[in-house]
């Protein structure tokens, strides 16, 4: 069974970088046949996937164009994790973050989610 | 504004049938694979429906999906109180390159 145990800070400062962790148990980062990918969820936004990463020979990133400038989603093969980070955030980037794992097309697990604030 | 269009909320009583459905278009619903989530107050969405009617295990077969076209729907049979909770569909979409999901219909088991 493959679990998702997310860590990191519950409250960030304006302008500040927010800085998640996903750390996988029961398959790994590097899995030809899956995607690791960071969602948000906001009652103005609703479910909004933000990126992802995978491996397949080479390791490819993909970005939603609403945070493309200031996102990197990054694995860690000696953890068996992978991590978000969003640069510059403001009060619009508060929201319940969750990793998730996609294959076979769909986001078969996700992580328990984490509340983000953004506030001074 | 979610790229996929569900209701906002549906009702239903015990033993009762209720649909949800999920509009999208050419990109997304009517090019890949639907899934569908279940999320109860204060936790994590939970894969629901897997493909367009495959279930995970230990889901029930009082759930079922299907999709025509743009747009999926979830069939939830036999109402169940347990079953009160908000539902989400999601897909990808090759146009944007990236998941995108519907705002979420809120399900009220009277």
């Amino acid at each position: 069974q493959v679990q998702l145990q997310q860590s990191g800070p519950g409250l960030v400062k304006p302008s500040q970088t927010l800085s998640l962790t996903c750390a996988i148990s029961g398959d790994s980062v590097s899995s030809k046949n899956a995607a690791w990918n960071w969602i948000r969820q906001s009652p103005s936004r609703g479910l909004e996937w933000l990126g992802r990463t995978y491996y397949r020979s080479k390791w490819y990133n993909g970005y939603a164009v609403s945070v493309k400038s200031r996102i990197i989603i990054s694995p860690d093969t000696s953890k068996n994790q992978f991590s978000l980070q969003l640069n510059s955030v403001t009060p619009e980037d508060t929201a319940v973050y969750y990793c998730t794992r996609t294959s076979d097309g769909v986001n078969d697990f996700w992580g328990q989610g984490t509340l983000v604030t953004v506030s001074s | 504004q979610s790229m996929l269009t569900q209701p906002p909320s549906v009702s239903g009583t015990p033993g009762q049938r209720v649909t949800v459905s999920c509009s999208g278009g050419t990109s997304n619903i009517g090019r890949d694979i639907v899934s569908w989530y279940q999320q109860l107050p204060g936790t994590a969405p939970k894969l629901l429906i897997s493909g367009d009617n495959q279930r995970p295990s230990g889901v029930p077969d009082r759930f079922s999906g299907s999709k025509s076209g743009t747009s999926a729907s979830l069939a939830i049979s036999g109402l169940q109180p347990e079953d009160d909770a908000d539902y989400y569909c999601g897909t990808w979409d090759g146009s944007l390159n990236g998941w995108v999901f519907g705002g979420g219909t809120k399900l009220t088991v009277l």
